[in-house]
């Protein structure tokens, strides 16, 4: 049974190009969750996505970024026209509810390194 | 902002000593959520103690809290090398609200 799968696990883009995060939730969970981490501090909430719907996106920068978790494939992390700020470590994270009882599972990271 | 702030930020000890980590949070809560992170790696769940209970255990992590004082800690008994990661707790059912986390380091 695997668990929350993340690709790439390294992404090095130069300045203005587009950055493309992918990440594949455990079976049997509809709920994915995208957050960012800078160095030496805690996770950031970004967005939080249901099946073909984004339910709360008040972490998401207003520019540049979006997400997206369609009926069939990867939920999409996407960010254009990267800037060096946005060098980071992202994580997806999947639960199979939520509530009260929502436990969130990691992948193990997508690494961002913007020259 | 961030919701939960954990103390001390960072904690040094031997190995079969007691580990205990604090978290402190503003707004009320449902559950909170204690999370380890190796160097390097994604976030592993620990343990989840619901707003209506006061203390949980689970193996030699146990963990309580204090809804009147907006608190939790974390202790980890008789801890080992492997034990050495930053721990994070989290606040709220949804969209998870971190802390910076605590780096814990035990030597052999």
């Amino acid at each position: 049974n695997a668990g929350v799968m993340q690709n790439p696990r390294h992404l090095v883009r130069r300045r203005g190009q587009e950055a493309r995060l992918r990440c594949s939730p455990m079976k049997g969970h509809s709920h994915v969750y995208w957050y960012r981490q800078l160095p030496e501090e805690g996770l950031k909430f970004m967005v939080y996505l249901q099946k073909e719907n984004i339910i709360d996106e008040s972490g998401m920068p207003k520019e540049r970024f979006s997400a997206e978790f369609p009926k069939e494939g990867p939920s999409i992390l996407r960010i254009q026209q990267v800037v060096r700020g946005d060098s980071a470590a992202y994580f997806c994270a999947s639960s199979a509810s939520q509530g009260a009882k929502n436990i969130q599972y990691f992948g193990a990271g997508t690494r961002l390194s913007v020259l | 902002s961030q919701q939960g702030e954990e103390d001390p930020q960072a904690l040094s000890i031997q190995e079969g000593e007691n580990a205990t980590m604090n978290c402190s949070y503003k707004t009320s809560i449902n559950n909170l959520q204690w999370y380890r992170q190796n160097s390097g790696r994604g976030l592993v769940h620990l343990i989840l103690i619901r707003s209506n209970e006061r203390e949980k255990h689970s193996g030699r992590l146990r963990v309580t809290l204090d809804t009147s004082k907006k608190s939790s800690s974390l202790l980890i008994t008789a801890s080992r090398a492997a034990d050495t990661a930053s721990y994070f707790c989290a606040t709220d059912a949804d969209k998870l609200i971190f802390g910076t986390g605590t780096r814990l380091q035990v030597f052999p």
